[in-house]
C-alpha cells in the first residue's frame, strides 16, 4: 500500500488567494483526520470523518475553511481566502487497526 | 486547559542517558494512548500504545496511571538516532487528540 497520499507537497500562494489541499487515505480505513502543524500552536485537530461523514469540525479555525469527503478514497481541506497566519504544515490521516497513519504533509505558504 | 498536555522541552542529554517524558490528559474517559515520533520536517508515526499494565519495547518504557490522568515514556541508553520530537496521544472513540510534543536531542 502506498500509505496515504497528500498533493500537493508544498504550496505557495499569495494572501486572498483559494488554497485545496488534497488528500488520499489508506485503502479500508474508515477514519480520516485533517491536522496543523506549527511551532507555536503544536499538532491541531481540524476535522475528522467517520465513514465519509465529518464527525467533529470544532477546531476549523473559522469559516474560510472547510473540508470535503466526497467518497471513501479522498477529502479536500480548502481555505478561502487564504491569510499568512494560515501558513503551516498541513497533515492528513487515517485509521486502521488502531493505529493512525499521516501523510507526508502539505507545506502551506501564504504570503 | 488543554486536552492533552507535555513539557515541551527541549530535553538535550548525552548517549546513554535514560530520560522520561510525561504527558496528563483531561479527559477521563479516554480509552487508548499512544506515543509518537516525529522527526525533524516528517510526519509523526506510532512509536507504541500504552497500556495500564506498563509496556516495554527494547530500550522504551511506556506507562500509564489512570487515576491521576498520566502517561510516560521512558527511553533507556539513548541513542542519536533518538532524536526527534515525542507526542503524546489520547484517544476516545474515534477522536484522537496529540499533546504539543516533546523535542529530545541526544549528543555524542
Amino acid at each position: 500500500d502506498a500509505g496515504v497520499i497528500q498533493s500537493p507537497r508544498h504550496e505557495v500562494t499569495e494572501m486572498g488567494q483559494e488554497v485545496t489541499l488534497r488528500c488520499k487515505p489508506i485503502s479500508g480505513h474508515n477514519s480520516l483526520f485533517w491536522y496543523r502543524q506549527t511551532m507555536m500552536r503544536g499538532l491541531e485537530l481540524l476535522i475528522y470523518f467517520n465513514n465519509n461523514v465529518p464527525i467533529d469540525d470544532s477546531g476549523m479555525p473559522e469559516d474560510r475553511f472547510s473540508a470535503k469527503m466526497p467518497n471513501a478514497s479522498f477529502s479536500t481541506l480548502k481555505i478561502q481566502p487564504s491569510e499568512p497566519r494560515d501558513s503551516a504544515v498541513y497533515f492528513c490521516a487515517s485509521t486502521g487497526a488502531n493505529e493512525q497513519f499521516f501523510g507526508p504533509g502539505t507545506r502551506l505558504t501564504v504570503l | 486547559r488543554k486536552e492533552v498536555e507535555q513539557d515541551p522541552g527541549p530535553f538535550n542529554v548525552p548517549e546513554g542517558a535514560t530520560v522520561a517524558f510525561n504527558c496528563t490528559y483531561s479527559n477521563s474517559a479516554s480509552q487508548s494512548f499512544f506515543w509518537y515520533r516525529q522527526d525533524c520536517r516528517k510526519e509523526p508515526k506510532l512509536l507504541m500504545s500504552v497500556y495500564s499494565s506498563g509496556n516495554e519495547d527494547g530500550r522504551f518504557t511506556a506507562q500509564l496511571n489512570r487515576a491521576s490522568q498520566y502517561i510516560s515514556l521512558l527511553i533507556r541508553d539513548s541513542k542519536l538516532s533518538d532524536s526527534a520530537t515525542y507526542l503524546c496521544v489520547v484517544q476516545g472513540g474515534n477522536d484522537m487528540r496529540f499533546g504539543a510534543g516533546t523535542r529530545l536531542t541526544v549528543k555524542p
